[in-house]
């Protein structure tokens, strides 16, 4: 089935270490997202990719980092410089062959204990 | 992209009819309005979209004012499972340059038996 992958779906952090959360689709989309969620919040953009080897800053990247080596994939790095990562991260993919709607993974939850 | 603006909460009854209102005053011509939702714990689900013209699909209706500046969603015969989040947005159609995608606090929706 096609879709959006995000892994893992629960992870748990030591202060102070690096994290990588997994996004993987085969939706052959172009554009991919990620997002931050906290709760009772909406959803805020960390950072967002067009196309391979690009990406942009959104609104709230700071303390984080991401690679589009492949058009697949899209991992999303939560450093130790993000001071309160405690969240729940969604990944989202758009595509012309979708009619450019956006479609979202099922999220990671990120705790620091 | 645009700024909506959505009622916090929404009761409605089981079997009834949902309504949930969106104002996008600020909304420009190249611009859609997109509507998600999202169950606690899950990734956002895609409902509809539309640009001018009312839309409909096998979830909702999708009702946009003449003068574009707010629309409603229409979920026909509301059942438990509909109780969630709901996300109004709009955005541009574009393949390239940025997209900063945002979303609001959305509408809480709670369906009562």
């Amino acid at each position: 089935d096609g879709g959006i992958t995000q892994s893992p779906k629960y992870l748990f952090r030591k202060e102070g270490q690096n994290v990588t959360l997994s996004c993987e689709q085969n939706l052959n989309h172009d554009a991919m997202y990620w997002y931050r969620q906290d709760p009772g919040q909406g959803l805020r953009l960390i950072y967002y990719s067009q196309i391979v080897n690009d990406f942009q800053k959104g609104d709230i990247a700071e303390g984080y980092s991401v690679s589009r080596e492949k058009k697949e994939s899209f991992p999303l790095t939560v450093t130790s410089a993000q001071k309160n990562p405690t969240a729940f991260y969604l990944c989202a993919s758009r595509g012309i062959l979708s009619g450019n709607t956006i479609y979202f993974g099922e999220g990671s939850w990120l705790t620091v204990v | 992209d645009a700024k909506t603006t959505q009622p916090t909460s929404m009761d409605c009854a089981e079997g009834r009819a949902a309504n949930l209102p969106c104002n996008h005053s600020t909304i420009s011509g190249n611009e859609y309005v997109y509507w998600y939702r999202q169950i606690h714990s899950q990734g956002p689900q895609y409902i509809i979209h539309g640009l001018k013209n009312n839309e409909t699909n096998e979830m909702a209706s999708l009702i946009i004012t003449e003068d574009r500046k707010s629309s409603t969603l229409i979920l026909p015969h509301a059942t438990l499972r509909d109780t969630a989040v709901y996300y109004c947005i709009v955005r541009g159609i574009s393949n390239f340059g940025n997209e900063k995608l945002t979303f609001g606090t959305g509408t809480r929706l709670t369906i009562i038996p």
